[in-house]
């Protein structure tokens, strides 16, 4: 069964608006999560590192202020998406790995969410 | 640019064949290598692995083949079969990045299976 849940599969928002997406560890206590990004036809792209109870990790070329990471628990991370315009279109996905599995464990993905800015 | 390249967007086989993903990638600090396959709306799963250590990893029907010095890695899947349709992503890792965080994915390969 699936051990990283994400939540919504699906949203529709109109531009200008923010939208919050959550990720929940459903069987683990995870320190650190993962937002990826993906765009049709393209790889996922990792957008930044959540890491619980800090500040996230971004990286080169994301927008800090506009995709904010809030990671207040061990179980839960949430990727903001702010003052959203059509060209944050995209599936977003997050991730996270069993601390306690072995160093080279494959992460655990979440479901997605389809986020249309209309 | 482009670290992990899958440079066949689809490929479609007859069930009972072999499927063969290839991957191939630029960076020579990747030292941890995966396949993920994902359906339509859901995230990736994990499907089998390989350390660069190693150039073959079996798992049932899947296979991963790793050719370190022409930085090329392959999925045999075989007997194919309908249900394996979906896309296919390389990932890889690199050295002294921990516990599989912060993978780099190439841009997926579309299987087909046809009955």
């Amino acid at each position: 069964g699936a051990v990283v849940s994400q939540h919504p599969s699906r949203v529709i928002c109109k531009s200008g608006t923010s939208v919050k997406i959550e990720c929940r560890s459903l069987d683990f206590q995870a320190t650190t999560m993962f937002w990826y990004r993906q765009f049709p036809k393209k790889s996922l792209m990792l957008m930044a590192t959540s890491n619980e109870g800090s500040k996230a990790t971004y990286e080169q070329g994301v927008e800090k202020d506009k995709f904010l990471i809030n990671h207040a628990s061990l179980t839960l991370s949430t990727l903001t998406v702010t003052s959203a315009h059509p060209e944050d279109s995209s599936f977003y996905i997050c991730s996270a790995r069993d601390p306690k599995s072995s160093y080279n464990s494959p992460l655990h993905f979440g479901n997605g969410t389809r986020l249309t800015v209309t | 640019d482009q670290q992990v390249k899958q440079n066949s967007p689809s490929l479609s086989v007859q069930e009972g064949r072999i499927s063969i993903l290839n991957c191939d990638y630029t960076n020579s600090m990747f030292d941890y290598f995966l396949w993920y396959k994902k359906y339509p709306a859901e995230g990736p799963t994990f499907l089998i692995s390989i350390s660069s250590i190693k150039d073959k990893n079996e798992d049932g029907r899947f296979t991963v083949f790793l050719n370190k010095s022409a930085k090329h890695l392959s999925l045999h899947i075989v007997p194919s079969q309908p249900g394996d349709s979906a896309v296919y992503f390389c990932a890889a890792k690199g050295v002294g990045e921990t516990s599989g965080s912060r993978l780099t994915f190439g841009e997926g390969t579309q299987l087909t299976v046809n009955p």
